[in-house]
């Protein structure tokens, strides 16, 4: 089955600095990566999701890479602001059949201002 | 409001009780999902209901009972818990199965459980 890693498990930022969170994965067929942004008391919520045949996605100052090569995919947080502060985490599906999303353990965030 | 509705968001029961939590959405999607979240646990998929079909069972103890009677609820029944089981549970939706048909999943709040 899909294993995903996410590091760092915590990072933190000044204000107006750039964050970098990192995952990877282990099954080649993936090809659908979302990331989800959990404040505190609040459920996970999609904030930017990029597929197989794209390498980069941007929506304004969240952008994410993929390396399908190398099976890794990276979100960029730009200008950090301290309502960024939250825990990140990645996930790995398949698009197009059945295969249970497979979560990365999380990156909590915090911006220092 | 995120259009995924649980009830209720905090909940303290003891090892003997029996209670149920609820997930509501109205937004027209047809997959429901029950997550449990641990500290420092990766997201656990408990249960996936498509068009209020079970499609999945994660082996889950039989102490947590899902029951689906359309497509806009899910329930989780729950008895004869363990400490262990407090966690956070999360309800979410999806049009599509699979990652959500490659648009994601929404999420409700969760209930914050805890079995004294």
């Amino acid at each position: 089955g899909e294993n995903v890693e996410q590091h760092p498990s915590t990072l933190s930022v000044q204000e107006g600095d750039s964050a970098v969170i990192k995952c990877t994965y282990s099954d080649s067929a993936s090809n659908y990566f979302p990331w989800y942004k959990q404040e505190l008391g609040k459920g996970p919520q999609l904030i930017i999701d990029i597929r197989s045949n794209v390498g980069e996605k941007k929506d304004q100052r969240i952008a994410v890479t993929l390396n399908k090569t190398a099976k890794h995919f990276s979100l960029h947080i730009t200008e950090t602001q301290p309502e960024d502060s939250a825990v990140y985490f990645c996930a790995a599906s398949l698009v197009g059949g059945y295969q249970k999303v497979t979560f990365g353990t999380g990156t909590k965030l915090q911006v220092i201002p | 409001e995120t259009g995924v509705t649980q009830t209720p968001r905090h909940l303290v029961m003891g090892m003997t009780n029996k209670k149920s939590l609820k997930c509501e959405q109205h937004l027209g999607h047809n997959a429901m999902y029950w997550y449990k979240q641990s500290a420092k646990k990766p997201l656990e998929l408990m249960f996936v209901y498509n068009f209020k079909e079970q499609t999945e069972n994660n082996s889950v103890p039989s102490r947590f009972s899902p029951e689906c009677p359309n497509s806009s609820h899910l329930f989780l029944h729950l008895h004869t818990l363990q400490p262990e089981d407090s966690a956070l549970y999360l309800c979410a939706s999806s049009q599509g199965l699979a990652g959500g048909g490659g648009r994601g999943y929404t999420f409700g709040s969760g209930t914050r459980l805890t079995v004294v």
